[in-house]
């Protein structure tokens, strides 16, 4: 069955760029579009953008000047870039897939703090 | 921006049917999609494309759709129910994805 893992960071100062990457096991990153969800602390889902296998991307416009999605298919992974972090950005991320959503990765927080 | 609406809680004791609404003008055009979140947990995808149950969804969970309005309803509620509900779904062009802020479902 199809599984996703985040890593990157858990920690990142202000004004620096927040790197995650999404790893998808046991099936092929060429099927669905591939998203980034987060949730800050206590509130609810926020979606980010996504990313489809050939490259083509969509952005939620209230983050679209600070997001950079992208996918290398010889690793199966995708990935997310946030720049100029605040701490309003400090949430549980999520990488999702799939069928409405139907395959979500366990979620990392990241915390932005000096 | 488009926007999703639904009710902050929503309450029942054990047995009864529990509704969920989640309005939004493009939903006469584009796909509604729920999902339960337990604590610390991720969400987990219960109804699809306004009304089809993933395979391993309980038969109580059901969905539907009339003019802006989409509803979850969960029939004899068990304890184990208890999460927060979103909604999801596109604005009119398809292009962009949004989920509604959530409801608490308490089994009282």
């Amino acid at each position: 069955q199809v599984q996703l893992q985040e890593s990157g960071p858990g920690l990142v100062k202000p004004s620096e760029t927040l790197s995650l990457t999404c790893t998808v096991s046991g099936g092929s990153i060429s099927s669905y579009y591939w998203s980034w969800i987060r949730q800050p602390p206590g509130k609810g889902l926020e979606w980010i953008g996504y990313i489809y296998y050939s490259g083509s991307t969509n952005y939620n416009p209230s983050l679209k000047s600070r997001v950079t999605i992208s996918v290398d298919t010889s690793k199966n992974q995708f990935s997310l870039k946030l720049s100029s972090v605040t701490a309003a950005d400090t949430a549980v991320y999520y990488c999702a897939g799939g069928e409405g959503f139907t395959l979500w990765g366990q979620g990392t927080l990241v915390t932005v703090s000096s | 921006s488009y926007e999703l609406t639904q009710p902050p809680s929503v309450s029942v004791s054990p047995g009864q049917t529990a509704r969920i609404t989640c309005s939004g003008d493009a939903l006469p055009k584009q796909y509604a999609y729920w999902y339960q979140q337990k604590p610390g947990q991720a969400p987990v995808l219960v109804i699809y494309k306004d009304s089809e149950r993933p395979s391993g969804i309980p038969e109580r969970f059901s969905g539907s759709s009339s003019g802006t309005t989409v509803t979850l309803t969960i029939s004899g509620v068990q304890a184990e129910d208890e999460a927060d509900y979103y909604c999801q779904s596109a604005d009119s062009s398809g292009t962009y994805l949004v989920f509604g802020g959530g409801t608490k479902l308490t089994v009282l």
